[in-house]
């Protein structure tokens, strides 16, 4: 069984369209998270939910809109899809008990090409 | 504002040398956790071990073993004997409390390559 598991692992899509990347964990976690790795491999984080709460947003345009439709899942929707939105997109989870540090754990990543 | 610096982009050595791979940090927080973790060519993000700021122990794993010196704001992991599984994308990552759900800050990376 996958820990956190993305959907789909691979998709090219054209400029302009809009897509959503499906994530899920089954590690009980309470906080999930959107990473973005460019095509330098620098890792950044898009958002970040504590129990369906959107916690980090870091500057990130509003064409990309994160959904958590409960503790379990987070999907990330993109509109109006652009060239430089080509990345590899990394959903991630980890427990936030009120202390900070609890380890995070990557799905396998979503690659999206924007042709 | 916290920063990571890897400032190895690329280091390639012969299978069972020994290898060092680099990170810096910075950051205001007396409180905070450092991580390490791989990125193999198959593209997903393991993770490989996690310290935080209070631990300053040494930590071996195997073949792989992490030295923390606060002192100079390091976090260096050593891979011994190494072997061509290890050619991977490494990456250090800090974490400091961001009002309720961590996030990681990450370095760059270090390609590893491991030569037959």
């Amino acid at each position: 069984d996958t820990a956190v598991s993305q959907t789909p692992k691979y998709l090219v899509t054209q400029m302009g369209n809009d897509k959503s990347i499906k994530c899920e964990q089954n590690l009980g976690h309470d906080t999930m998270y959107w990473y973005k790795q460019d095509s330098k491999k620098f890792l950044k984080i898009m958002f970040s939910y504590n129990n369906k709460e959107l916690i980090i947003n870091e500057t990130v345009p509003n064409r990309f809109s994160p959904k958590s439709p409960d503790k379990a899942h987070l999907n990330l929707h993109i509109n109006s899809l652009e060239l430089g939105d080509s990345a590899v997109y990394f959903c991630a989870s980890s427990y936030r008990t009120g202390r900070s540090g609890n380890t995070i754990y990557f799905g396998e990543g979503s690659w999206l090409t924007v042709v | 504002a916290q920063k990571v610096t890897q400032a190895q982009t690329e280091i390639s050595v012969v299978e069972k040398e020994d290898v060092t791979l680099d990170c810096v940090y910075e950051t205001r927080d007396t409180t905070y956790y450092l991580f390490w973790y791989k990125q193999p060519p198959s593209g997903e993000l393991v993770f490989l071990i996690r310290r935080n700021s209070f631990d300053e122990q040494n930590e071996i794993s195997g073949r792989y073993s992490w030295n923390f010196q606060k002192s100079t704001s390091s976090f260096n992991f050593t891979i011994t004997a190494s072997q061509v599984v290890d050619s991977a994308v490494y990456f250090c990552a800090l974490s400091e409390d961001r009002g309720g759900a961590d996030g990681l800050t990450f370095g760059k990376g270090t390609h590893l390559i491991i030569q037959p």
